[in-house]
């Protein structure tokens, strides 16, 4: 079956950029989305389709993907980005794939 | 204003039967597929399925086959994931999400926790 691997976790100072990877067979060849969940919280759609913004989230969020890592990037890192961030793939064996989760940390 | 509002926290017996639902309003209901999300206590997001309640297509993930239930009613607007009869293990939260057109979910449910013990 098809794997999506994060790091478990990374820290940030704030104001330096954070990116973080998600790495699987031919990540570059599907559509990625990345969600970032806070404590507590319900997930929220940061990027969809490897590099699109939905409204309202701010620039400071970017995505990429090729060949075998897809990467969320954030620019300028703010203590509010504190969360745990997921990417997610479509594969045609299982339809949906999530990554492990990185759980982020500013300080 | 598009929502999606779940059933309350639900706490059961091993062997015990559930339905939890998922409330769609703000958009119509009937064109978008719902997602169902299962995250343990400190652990990942795992996708479970997706119904299309216009015609009520499901895929299931193949981790969750044959272990739930998703259906959908497109009149009341909502979504449902039930167990015929609940292990411990599948204490967990669980979330509904909508499916945009692009296939990510842009909308997300606030969870309904179920916590199954004896």
């Amino acid at each position: 079956s098809y794997e999506l691997t994060q790091p478990p976790s990374m820290s940030v100072s704030p104001g330096q950029t954070a990116s973080i990877t998600c790495s699987g067979h031919k990540v570059g060849d599907k559509y990625t989305c990345w969600y970032q969940q806070k404590a507590g919280q319900s997930p929220v759609l940061l990027i969809y389709q490897d590099t699109k913004r939905p409204s309202g989230i701010p620039e400071r969020f970017s995505g990429s993907n090729s060949g075998n890592s897809a990467t969320l990037t954030i620019t300028g890192t703010q203590p509010m980005d504190e969360a745990d961030y997921y990417c997610q793939a479509w594969d045609s064996s299982t339809d949906v794939v999530f990554g492990g989760g990185t759980k982020l940390t500013v300080l | 204003e598009v929502q999606l509002v779940q059933s309350g926290a639900e706490v059961k017996k091993p062997g015990e039967s559930l339905k939890i639902s998922c409330k769609g309003s703000g958009y119509s209901f009937m064109t978008h597929w719902i997602a169902w999300v299962r995250q343990m206590p400190g652990k990942g997001l795992e996708w479970m399925g997706i119904i299309h309640p216009g015609d009520s297509d499901i895929r299931y993930s193949p981790s969750f086959q044959g272990q739930v239930t998703i259906s959908a009613d497109k009149y009341r607007s909502t979504a449902y994931l039930q167990w015929r009869s609940l292990k411990a293990s599948d204490t967990a939260k669980y979330f509904c999400a909508r499916q945009t057109t692009s296939s990510s979910w842009d909308f997300w449910g606030q969870g309904t926790l179920v916590i199954v013990a004896s």
